[in-house]
């Protein structure tokens, strides 16, 4: 079954506005979130985490907000730049160092 | 770059074959995960491995198996191979075996099973 869910599987945006990712998850037993981007032919890239124990993690223009009460966790990128086309995988962990819980990920695009 | 290096990059076999992925983590990286990503799916973990010891299993099949080395490199042996295992593996590495770390992800090897 899957525990992390990515319901959008793209997203489009221009050049200068705000990308808005989501992700739901139903396990409640997770405690670390991360997000990774991925371009074609490459692996998964760390983008940014955040602990269960914050609300907000930012990172540049990178944003992550976590509502453990909904489930839920979102990044916003600002301003969105065409380099940021790429596919955004969620991911979370139940226990530090273990496993990550993949989502199946948003491709986005950010045209100019 | 990330640090973590597999190969081959691509392997095309037949069904009924036996692979060998190979992965070595970043340098000071005692953690090595495997993850298999099929079509239209996100990425599954499949083993985690900690300085040498099997730490979690996840979707694994048995007909899967993998260790961890001494140097701390990593293979992951595929047998009895069919269509549906068709799919990227990627290695990931990370730092200690509880912590709160992210994982750096090598390029991944695809397998084609004809």
């Amino acid at each position: 079954d899957q525990q992390v869910k990515q319901n959008s599987p793209s997203l489009s945006v221009q050049e200068g506005r705000i990308s808005i990712l989501n992700c739901d998850y139903t396990n409640s037993m997770f405690d670390y979130f991360l997000w990774y981007k991925k371009y074609p032919a490459e692996g998964p890239t760390f983008l940014i985490s955040i602990s269960s124990i914050k609300d907000k993690n930012e990172d540049g223009r990178f944003t992550v907000f976590l509502n453990k009460s909904a489930k839920h966790l979102s990044l916003h990128i600002v301003p969105s730049q065409p380099g940021d086309s790429a596919v955004y995988f969620c991911a979370a962990s139940a226990d530090s160092g273990y496993a990550l819980n993949f989502g199946k990920g948003t491709s986005l695009l950010v045209t100019p | 770059d990330s640090g973590v290096t597999q190969t081959p990059k691509h392997l095309i076999t037949a069904t009924g074959q036996r692979v060998t992925l190979r992965c070595s983590p970043r340098s000071g990286d005692l953690s090595v995960y495997w993850y298999q990503q099929s079509l239209d799916q996100g990425l599954q973990f499949l083993i985690h491995y900690y300085n040498g010891e099997e730490r979690a299993k996840g979707n694994i099949l048995e007909r899967f198996s993998a260790q961890q080395f001494p140097d701390l490199h990593s293979e992951l042996n595929l047998s009895s191979l069919e269509l549906g295992d068709s799919a990227l593996y990627f290695c990931a590495s990370s730092v200690v075996r509880v912590s709160y770390n992210e994982q750096f992800f090598g390029p991944g090897t695809r397998l084609t099973v004809l």
